[in-house]
C-alpha cells in the first residue's frame, strides 16, 4: 500500500532542478509532499486532489496524474534550503480517504 | 502558537518494560496519527484516530496500543511484545479524517531499547 518514490537520494548545484516521482499500485484519492530536515518533523508543502492539478509552493511545484497513479514533485532553481528529505503521502479511493501511507523518501542534497 | 508536542524527545527503554510516548495538541484537530521512522523506511502507521473515543490499526499495530480520551491528547504505549522498537516515533494531526488540509507532525520521539 505504500507508494514508490524515485530516486532514493539527489543530489544537486545550487540552481540546478530536480524531479521527484511518487507512483501508486492502486487508485489515488489524494498526494501529500513533505519535506523532513534532519532531526525535524515532516513539513507540509502541498495537497494535490484532481487528477491533472498542479500546484505551486514557491519554486517548488507538484503535478498529480490520475490515470497514471502518480505525482512528481518539481524543484527549480533549487537553493541551499531546499536540502532534506521529501515524502510523498497517498490517500487511497478504496479507503474512503482515511489514513494516508508514505513513500520510502527521497533524500535530495544541495551543494554550494 | 498552535502545534503538537512531543514528549519526550530522547528515551530509553529496558527490554520487557513498557514506555508510553506523549503526543498533545491545541490546533482543535479531530485527527490524530502514530508514525514509525527507520532508516530507508519512510513512515509506517501504526494507529490513528479521527474522533474521540475511538481509533484503528495502521499497517503496525501489533505491539503497540493507543488512547483516545480527549481530543487533544493520543499517547502511544510500546509494549514489551513489540520485538524491535528502536525508532523515531512521530505524532501527526490533521483538521479531519480526511487530511484534506495537510498533516502537521510533532518533532518526534526517539526511542532506544537498552
Amino acid at each position: 500500500q505504500q507508494p514508490v518514490q524515485s530516486p532514493q537520494a539527489v543530489i544537486l548545484r545550487e540552481g540546478e532542478d530536480a524531479v521527484i516521482n511518487c507512483s501508486s499500485s492502486k487508485a489515488l484519492y489524494s498526494v501529500h509532499w513533505y519535506r523532513q530536515k534532519h532531526g525535524e518533523a515532516p513539513v507540509f508543502l502541498m495537497i494535490l486532489l484532481k487528477g491533472g492539478e498542479q500546484k505551486g509552493h514557491e519554486k517548488i511545484s507538484a503535478s498529480f496524474n490520475e490515470k497514471k497513479q502518480q505525482s512528481s514533485l518539481y524543484l527549480t532553481a533549487s537553493q541551499l534550503s531546499y536540502s532534506g528529505t521529501y515524502f510523498c503521502g497517498t490517500q487511497l479511493k478504496e479507503y474512503n480517504n482515511n489514513d494516508m501511507r508514505f513513500g520510502a523518501g527521497t533524500r535530495l542534497t544541495v551543494k554550494p | 502558537d498552535g502545534g503538537i508536542t512531543q514528549s519526550p524527545k530522547y528515551l530509553f527503554r529496558k527490554e520487557g518494560q513498557n514506555v508510553t510516548l506523549s503526543c498533545e495538541q491545541n490546533l482543535n484537530h479531530d485527527a490524530m496519527y502514530w508514525y514509525r521512522q527507520d532508516p530507508g523506511q519512510g513512515l509506517r502507521l501504526i494507529y490513528y484516530s479521527q474522533i474521540v473515543n475511538d481509533f484503528q490499526k495502521g499497517d503496525i499495530a501489533e505491539g503497540y496500543s493507543v488512547s483516545r480520551e480527549k481530543k487533544e491528547s493520543f499517547p502511544l504505549t510500546v509494549t514489551s511484545a513489540q520485538k524491535n522498537p528502536t525508532a523515531f516515533y512521530l505524532c501527526a494531526s490533521s483538521i479531519d479524517g480526511t487530511g484534506g488540509y495537510g498533516y502537521t507532525f510533532g518533532s518526534g520521539t526517539r526511542l532506544t531499547v537498552v
